[in-house]
């Protein structure tokens, strides 16, 4: 049973358009994130969420949106893709915002 | 500014070699501390963690880190590596405030 899934694994698009990354964990946790990966592994995070409070990192553009319709669920949304945005996308979750956290798998993000 | 500093960028080692990796954390309160892995074009897995008690934390693999409050570092080590330890490794924290930071990490690179 995978605990934290995404999908897509791939996504490849062009410049302008809109996608949404999903993320979904089974494991009843509270608290789920999004990171950014580049190309040296630097990981970056973008957003965490509870079901109080969503945080933002103030350097994400506004074109980045995450949607929760439940617990279980943070999706991400992106506007008006650009180059810079190909990347690597991790959704992680934890029981509580200081306990470790859980990764899925990634969706590597090319924009054309 | 509350950060994870991994000094080593890029570590090569042959096979059996002994391996230390540092991680130093800057934070004035109580913190819980991580070591993350990535193994090549795989998602980040927790290696170990510290949370309180004894400083000395053992993980998966072999691995072990020691929490030195005096120093704020949590240093990953291991005696003997296998080509099979050739990954992506992260080292973070969380505060009592729900923050989570990662390091930049450091690529070990074990040759056979």
């Amino acid at each position: 049973d995978t605990a934290v899934s995404q999908t897509p694994k791939y996504l490849v698009t062009q410049m302008g358009n809109d996608k949404s990354i999903k993320c979904e964990q089974n494991l009843g946790h509270d608290t789920m994130y999004w990171y950014k990966q580049d190309s040296k592994k630097f990981l970056k995070i973008m957003f965490s969420y509870n079901n109080k409070e969503l945080i933002i990192n103030e350097t994400v553009p506004n074109r980045f949106s995450p949607k929760s319709p439940d617990k279980a669920h943070l999706n991400l949304h992106i506007n008006s893709l650009e180059l810079g945005d190909s990347a690597v996308y991790f959704c992680a979750s934890a029981k509580a915002g200081n306990y470790e956290q859980y990764f899925g798998p990634g969706t590597r993000l090319t924009v054309t | 500014a509350q950060s994870v500093s991994q000094h080593n960028h890029h570590v090569i080692l042959s096979e059996a070699a002994s391996l230390e990796l540092g991680c130093n954390y800057s934070y004035g309160g109580t913190v819980n501390l991580f070591w993350y892995v990535q193994y090549p074009g795989q998602h980040l897995q927790l290696l170990l963690k510290y949370f309180s008690g004894d400083p000395l934390v053992k993980g998966i693999k072999g691995f072990e880190a020691e929490f030195i409050k005096s120093k704020f570092s949590f240093n990953l080590r291991k005696p003997s590596v296998q080509w099979s330890d050739t990954a992506e490794y992260f080292c973070a924290f969380s505060n009592t405030g729900n923050q989570f930071y990662f390091g930049t990490g450091t690529s070990l690179t074990v040759i056979p």
